[in-house]
Parts: C-alpha cells; sequence; structure tokens
C-alpha cells in the first residue's frame, strides 16, 4: 500500500495569512493525488484534483502543486470559513489511500 | 446536481452484520465513467476507503476488510449497499458514501455514525 505523510498535522495562522500544507508519497504516485476540506461534523469537499486542477467552485485562493512524492496544497490568503481538516489522497494505485489530516486553525 | 445519502441503524451489537444503503439522486447510478464507493471515519481520526463497485457490479475491496466486506448495487432503486459482518468495536466509525469520477471523490453522503455496543 501507498503510505501518505502529511505535515504539520496541525497549524495555526492569522486571516490573510499564506498556507501551505504538505504531503508526502511513500513512492511515486506522478500527479495522482487528490486534495479535500473536512469541516467539523461534514463530509469532505473535494478541492483539488490531479494534483493542480481546482475543482469547480472552489476559491481560487486554494491551490495545489507537486508530483512524484511530494505535494503541496496551498490557501493563498486564509479566510474564517478555511477552518478545517485537509486531506491528500492518492489515486495512482489501489488500496485507494488518504493522509492522516492537517488541522487548520485561525488565531 | 448529485445526492447521496447514507441509510441504516445507528447502533449494531458485537458480532452482528452492518447493512448501510446508499440512495443516489439527481444522477443515475447506471451512469458509465463512475464508481461508487464507501469511506470509513474513525472518531477523531483519518479516512479509510473500505471499497467501491461499479455499475457493472466489478467490485474492489481493501485486502483488510476483504473477508468481511460487500459492496452491490441496485440499479432499479438507484441504490448501492455495504454489508460488514463480524463487526467489533474497532468498527464503530462515521461511514461515508461517496461517487467517484476518474480517480477522485467528488460527491459525498453526509455521512453516518455507526456505534458497536452490547
Amino acid at each position: 500500500d501507498i503510505q501518505m505523510t502529511q505535515s504539520p498535522s496541525s497549524l495555526s495562522a492569522s486571516v490573510g495569512d499564506r498556507v501551505t500544507v504538505t504531503c508526502r508519497a511513500s513512492q511515486s504516485i506522478s500527479s495522482y493525488l487528490n486534495w479535500y476540506q473536512q469541516k467539523p461534523g461534514k463530509a469532505p469537499k473535494l478541492l483539488i484534483y490531479s494534483a493542480s486542477s481546482l475543482q469547480s467552485g472552489v476559491p481560487s485562493r486554494f491551490s495545489g502543486s507537486g508530483s512524484g512524492t511530494d505535494f503541496t496544497l496551498s490557501i493563498s490568503s486564509l479566510q474564517p470559513e478555511d477552518l478545517a481538516t485537509y486531506f491528500c489522497q492518492q489515486s495512482y494505485s489501489t488500496p485507494l489511500t488518504f493522509g492522516g489530516g492537517t488541522k487548520v486553525q485561525i488565531k | 446536481q448529485v445526492q447521496l445519502q447514507e441509510s441504516g441503524p445507528g447502533l449494531v451489537k458485537p458480532s452482528q452484520t452492518l447493512s448501510l444503503t446508499c440512495t443516489v439522486s439527481g444522477g443515475s447510478i447506471s451512469s458509465g465513467g463512475y464508481s461508487w464507493s464507501w469511506v470509513r471515519q474513525h472518531p477523531g481520526k483519518g479516512l479509510e476507503w473500505i471499497g467501491y463497485i461499479y455499475n457493472t457490479g466489478s467490485t474492489y475491496y481493501i485486502p483488510s476488510l476483504k473477508n468481511r466486506v460487500t459492496i452491490s448495487v441496485d440499479t432499479s432503486k438507484n441504490q448501492f449497499s455495504l454489508k460488514l459482518s463480524s463487526m467489533t468495536a474497532a468498527d464503530t466509525a462515521v461511514y461515508f458514501c461517496a461517487r467517484v469520477y476518474v480517480d477522485y471523490f467528488d460527491y459525498w453522503g453526509q455521512g453516518i455514525l455507526v456505534t458497536v455496543s452490547s
């Protein structure tokens, strides 16, 4: 199985800050990497697919980059509604696996 | 707008079989190009993919659950289902159904908390 490791596990930032979350795969997964946002008590929501493609309806402050084993999710200007846990997920091979999550808090 | 809704018991006794159903609206479960998945989340933890089914009936289950899990589809009702046998406390989790498009989960149900307790 491909292991997905996210860092940090949590972070606290101020409104307007640029926030970066990192995801590392245990082997190369090309660009088969997706990002999800999960707000408390809600289902995950797709933000980014194929490492850098923005899902329809997702604000442009979210962006993704990377390929191979190292990937990043960036929020260019953190907003109060971005309080959530963010998960990466590899779709290179089955079983599909998720990272452990990064909890983003607002200072 | 595609919507998914899980239904089933919120409480299951140890050793029993969990049966959950996901009802799909706003689109046909028979449409090509999609698979239909179950994902679970243990309390306060990350996400664990359980498996998927295509409208052809083809399935994949994760190895750790393969001996206990069955995913089926009922195209006449636009539903797909999860059965997980021999439930233990370790199976207590929120269970989500989701649609997979290409290789990502694009629509999710709201989730249903299933607690295993006598």
